[in-house]
């Protein structure tokens, strides 16, 4: 059974750098498609990018200036770094595997604040 | 970017109701619609793909239709577990857009 963890801080202050990890256990990271999705306070969904099988990656235009999708094979876990951080980068962060969008991991919670 | 233009924002019902929730698209999407369920503190459940299609291990009381650029979810007979929030998602192009959210709460 495909799993899968986000981890990274829960506090981040205005204009530094939003990182987290998604572990994924069960599955291959080198097979489908690994996205990351947001959900804002006020329950609006976004999607953010995500990184193929190949390690292509797509980006929301509207972060793509800002924003980063990684993957290290070797441990089987791929990443987001959203630069230059505001208040409204507050949001809930999830992974999934989003080529069948059938597994997400539980969320993380990160607050853009001074 | 695609819209998608999700009604109602909120649906109060009573258990055992029929309850439909709608999803319009700005422009054409083919099937590629899905609808997830969320429940506080949880993460999205995948419900419905290619906006007809039950996933796994979902309950047959849920189905998808599409209509045109209309997308439905309809639950025949409302169950106190399907108490959450609904949001459709268009997969056609980049970027995907997810519709508003549908709250779905007992009468």
């Amino acid at each position: 059974e495909v799993q899968l963890q986000e981890s990274g801080p829960g506090l981040v202050k205005p204009s530094q750098s939003l990182s987290l990890t998604c572990s994924v256990t069960g599955y291959s990271i080198t097979s489908n498609y690994w996205g990351w999705i947001r959900k804002f306070p006020g329950n609006k969904m976004e999607w953010i990018g995500h990184i193929s099988y190949s390690g292509s990656t797509s980006y929301n235009p509207s972060l793509k200036s800002r924003i980063s999708i990684t993957r290290d094979t070797s441990k089987n876990q791929f990443f987001l770094q959203l630069n230059s951080v505001t208040t409204e980068d507050t949001a809930t962060y999830y992974c999934a595997r989003w080529g069948l969008m059938d597994a997400w991991g539980q969320g993380a919670s990160v607050t853009v604040s001074s | 970017d695609i819209q998608m233009t999700q009604a109602p924002s909120s649906l109060p019902a009573s258990l055992g109701d029929r309850v439909t929730i709608t999803c319009r698209a700005s422009q054409d999407i083919g099937n590629y619609l899905r609808w997830f369920q969320q429940k506080p503190g949880k993460s999205p459940r995948l419900m419905i793909y290619g906006a007809t299609n039950l996933a796994a291990g979902v309950p047959s009381r849920f189905s998808g239709s599409r209509s045109g650029s209309d997308y439905s979810l309809t639950i025949s007979s409302l169950e106190s577990e399907d108490m959450a929030d609904y949001y459709c998602l268009q997969s056609k192009e980049s970027p995907y857009t997810f519709g508003a959210g549908t709250k779905l709460e007992l009468k």
